[in-house]
């Protein structure tokens, strides 16, 4: 059974504070992703990799970047954190090539003050 | 531009009958449709999916159409269960994008079924 594991449920930071949201998976899965999730707008793809080291910007990519040092491992940052991320973050896995899904964490709460 | 539509937000159904999920797309390059339950505080689970080149996939309770013409799917779930009631976004990969395979997903808005006893 697939595991993607992210390490906070809940998380509340400060304006301006470095924050760092780590996800691992254990199917040596090629693809990793995050994403962010907000009311009426569905999930929106911040940043993707889809192999060590290697990392691609998704749809809504500023203010974020994005570790990749080891196949399980994918680490979101806010670089200077502000109210607007304020969101459901959820990190996914999956093999390369068509039609494969994507297996999600349960997600990381993140609040901002 | 939402690449990938879904328009009612809410669904509320008898427990027993038919739920219909509805889901419009404008990229004629997508090759590949998902559809994805999600529980309150818990991540979207893979449900089915279905390649451009069918028409109708089916697993158990769960049946997805495509009607590539009218660029639109359909998630049906017969019969539906009050464990059913959850969110369910249905996404779409254009899988070789820029000339590569990394399997992006565009995702819906969602669609909140709720299956009533």
């Amino acid at each position: 059974d697939v595991k993607v594991t992210q390490s906070s449920r809940y998380l509340v930071k400060r304006t301006g504070e470095k924050v760092f949201l780590e996800c691992v998976q254990d199917m040596d899965h090629e693809n990793m992703f995050w994403y962010r999730q907000d009311p009426g707008l569905g999930l929106r793809l911040i940043y993707f990799s889809y192999d060590v080291k290697m990392k691609e910007k998704g749809d809504i990519p500023e203010g974020y970047s994005v570790s990749r040092e080891k196949k399980e491992r994918f680490s979101l940052i806010l670089e200077s954190a502000s109210t607007n991320q304020t969101s459901m973050y959820l990190c996914a896995s999956s093999f390369a090539g068509s039609g494969q899904p994507q297996h999600f964490g349960d997600g990381t709460r993140l609040s901002i003050l | 531009d939402q690449q990938v539509k879904q328009n009612s937000p809410s669904l509320s159904v008898q427990e027993g009958r038919i739920s219909i999920l509805n889901c419009d797309y404008t990229n004629s390059m997508f090759d590949y449709f998902l559809w994805y339950k999600k529980y309150p505080a818990e991540g979207p689970t893979f449900l089915i999916s279905i390649s451009s080149i069918k028409d109708k996939n089916e697993d158990g309770r769960f049946t997805v159409f495509l009607n590539k013409s009218a660029k639109h799917l359909s998630l049906h779930i017969v019969p539906s269960q009050p464990g059913d009631s959850a969110v369910y976004f249905c996404a779409a990969s254009d899988t070789y994008a820029g000339g590569t395979s990394y399997g992006k997903l565009t995702f819906g808005q969602g669609t909140i079924l709720t299956v009533h006893p």
